[in-house]
């Protein structure tokens, strides 16, 4: 079965940091372009960042500067590394595989279950 | 405010025709595709519509979308109560090389 699985979500202050972890099974995280879509709460969905197969890497203009998206091939896990977390980083956070590069292909077909960030002081 | 714009929210009682529109610019719609996710209360997002019309295997052929210029529509008929839900209208900015997100439409089952 074809699953991802987010951990690391938590009460964080704010300019804290936090490193989100999405672990794959069933598919390669290497092999696909992976993203980070989060969600406010009560909001719509807010694209994060991707990791192109190829190595790739974009950012939301929100989140450039301070999170770092990561991936390690021996533990097919996907990360979102965070800094400098702010009151508006409040979400749940989701991973999303992709197959095909975005926006050209079948689309983000994998979510995990998310993982909820909470900046609060 | 979002890129990409959606009616905030929609309704239709058991076996009517719904449909959900999603509008933007020609950077992002006029020249990319169009993708539909659903989100059920509680849970992640789902893949409804993928290149503007192509349903993934399991997705009922009561879903459909169309794109035409910069705008986009998600079809649902026979509706159901478990249609209910919130939907989101998504395509790639070429500019932030990045996706972009309407606001979403809670779809409401009378």
């Amino acid at each position: 079965e074809v699953q991802l699985v987010e951990s690391g979500g938590g009460v964080v202050q704010p300019g804290g940091s936090l490193r989100l972890s999405c672990a794959a099974s069933g598919l390669t995280v290497s092999s696909n372009y992976m993203s980070w879509v989060r969600q406010a709460p009560g909001k719509g969905l807010e694209w994060v960042s991707d990791i192109y197969s190829g190595g790739n890497i974009y950012y939301a203009d929100s989140v450039e500067g301070r999170f770092t998206i990561s991936r390690d091939n021996s533990k097919n896990t996907l990360y979102l590394q965070m800094n400098s977390l702010r009151a508006e980083d409040t979400a749940v956070y989701y991973c999303a595989r992709d197959i095909q590069p975005p926006g050209i292909g079948s689309g983000m077909d994998v979510w995990g279950q998310g993982t909820t960030v909470t900046v609060s002081s | 405010q979002s890129v990409l714009t959606q009616p905030p929210s929609a309704s239709g009682t058991p076996g009517q025709r719904v449909t959900i529109s999603c509008s933007g610019s020609s950077s992002k719609i006029g020249y990319n595709y169009v993708y539909w996710y659903q989100q059920l209360p509680g849970t992640a997002p789902k893949l409804l519509i993928y290149q503007n019309n192509q349903r993934p295997s399991g997705v009922p052929d009561r879903f459909s979308g169309s794109k035409s210029g910069t705008s986009a529509s998600l079809a649902i008929s026979g509706l159901r109560s478990e249609d209910e839900a919130d939907y989101y209208c998504a395509a790639w900015d070429d500019s932030l090389s990045g996706w972009v997100f309407g606001g979403g439409t809670k779809l409401t089952v009378l």
